[in-house]
């Protein structure tokens, strides 16, 4: 079964310092992962997606991901943070022609 | 540019009480989504619909019942609410995968918060 897993629930860093997110995936076939922004009181935001051939994918507000088919990971990244990228970031894989599945979340707080 | 619209924001229900949460979509999308977001399980699908007129059990469907009479809208009904569906509601919709564009994501609403007592 398609799935992810984001093994960290919260992720602390400070201003202008790198922000890592990481997420692992386990697929059987191409995988398409995506991930995904959620503010407070907000519903979820799209930010990018796996591009088959494209191991660094650029997306939404200086945001990318690392995708390394070895590790089996898909790890968002922004080389320097900021107060406001604080919030709570999805990793999700395509199931079927239909649906998505879900990590649980990591929360981002970024300390000024 | 409206994209998902839920409506309504907040509700407070007593246990027993039904109600229906409204979701529509100007975007023309195929399929429509209904989850449920609680605390440390991230998201998990309800139902969903891949067109007008039809719908599917995703996760989680008991206690909930959906319709898609209207390609844009998708109504999610809870027809006796139990404290164990207090939680925060969100639709999202999408378009189809194809050939040439395999990977398309969704798009979601700000959400309704529901609260059962």
């Amino acid at each position: 079964a398609q799935s992810v897993a984001q093994p960290e629930d919260q992720v602390n860093v400070a201003e202008g310092n790198p922000l890592t997110v990481k997420c692992t995936y386990s697929v059987s076939g191409n995988p398409y992962l995506f991930w995904y922004v959620q503010y407070p009181n907000r519903g979820l935001q799209f930010l990018l997606k796996y591009i088959t051939g494209d191991n660094l994918v650029k997306g939404s507000y200086g945001f990318e991901a690392e995708f390394n088919k070895s590790q089996t990971s898909f790890h968002l990244k922004k080389p320097s943070a900021l107060v406001s990228d604080s919030a709570l970031y999805f990793c999700a894989v395509r199931v079927n022609d239909y649906k998505l599945s879900f990590g649980a979340g990591t929360t981002v707080t970024v300390r000024a | 540019n409206a994209g998902v619209t839920q409506t309504p924001k907040f509700r407070v229900l007593k246990t027993g009480q039904s109600m229906t949460l409204l979701c529509a979509q100007d975007m023309n999308h195929e399929y429509m989504y209904w989850y449920r977001q609680d605390p440390g399980m991230g998201l998990r699908l309800i139902h969903y619909s891949v067109g007008e007129g039809t719908t599917a059990k995703g996760e989680v469907p008991d206690g909930y019942n959906v319709s898609r009479l209207k390609k844009q809208n998708f109504l999610l009904g809870l027809e006796s609410a139990a404290p164990s569906q207090t939680s925060v509601y969100f639709c999202a919709s999408s378009s189809g995968h194809t050939g040439r564009r395999p990977n398309q994501p969704q798009h979601f609403g700000d959400g309704t918060r529901l609260s059962i007592l």
